[in-house]
């Protein structure tokens, strides 16, 4: 059974600061990962989608790595603003069918 | 991408009632999907809905408790069935976009989210 384990499960950062957010998955027969966001009493947002054969992916700010073979993926956010203040959650995609795993969250607080 | 919408936003509920939630998607998708996230925790796939055919349920949720419909490719609704305050939580709506020629981008999109409370 697929288990996704995010560190650290909180994060409070100073505007500006770069950080990494971790995401460790026990399977790695995945077909893709999801970067998702969530800001509280809302849905979710997709950030960012890396294939089982990428490394990474950027978008703007945002840049998703992705190690299947030891089973581990980062999201580094650059130049963190207040406005990035929500929770992040990564899941993964089995190789075999459509099912996503996820973590339980990184809850990121940036403070201006 | 896809504009995904879903009625009601948020509800309170009665002990054994019953609630559906709608979900609605701006463009035809094959798969949609439930999932409940409960208070604290992360998303949990309920059942897997393709249109003309039944729901395929995830280990622990059955048709009986969580039944789903799926009349077309742009429409779905789950309903919550003789509610207990456990049922509490937030069940989110998503899909997987496809593009104009009908193949997966491989990318799920969610819908805003029902909040049910079941006192």
């Amino acid at each position: 059974k697929q288990e996704v384990t995010q560190i650290p499960a909180a994060l409070s950062v100073p505007e500006g600061e770069n950080l990494v957010l971790n995401c460790s998955f026990t399977d790695s027969a995945i077909y893709n990962l999801q970067w998702f966001r969530q800001d509280p009493g809302k849905g979710l947002t997709s950030l960012l989608l890396i294939q089982s054969s990428q490394r990474e992916q950027t978008s703007g700010r945002l840049n998703a790595s992705l190690d299947k073979s030891s089973g581990r993926s980062t999201l580094y956010i650059a130049a963190s603003q207040p406005g990035d203040s929500a929770t992040y959650l990564c899941a993964v995609r089995e190789a075999s069918g459509s099912r996503l795993t996820f973590g339980e969250g990184t809850q990121l607080t940036v403070n201006p | 991408s896809a504009v995904i919408s879903q009625k009601p936003s948020r509800d309170i509920c009665q002990r054994g009632t019953s609630l559906t939630i709608q979900c609605q998607v701006d463009s035809q998708v094959t798969m949609m999907f439930w999932y409940r996230q409960q208070p604290g925790q992360s998303l949990t796939l309920i059942a897997t809905a393709n249109q003309g055919s039944e729901a395929t349920y995830e280990s622990g949720f059955v048709i009986d408790k969580f039944p789903i419909s799926r009349p077309n490719l742009t429409f779905s609704t789950l309903t919550v069935s003789n509610m207990s305050p456990e049922d509490s939580s937030i069940y989110l709506c998503s899909v997987e976009a496809i593009t104009m020629r009908g193949v997966s981008t491989d990318t799920q999109y969610f819908g805003p989210g029902t909040r049910l409370t079941v006192l």
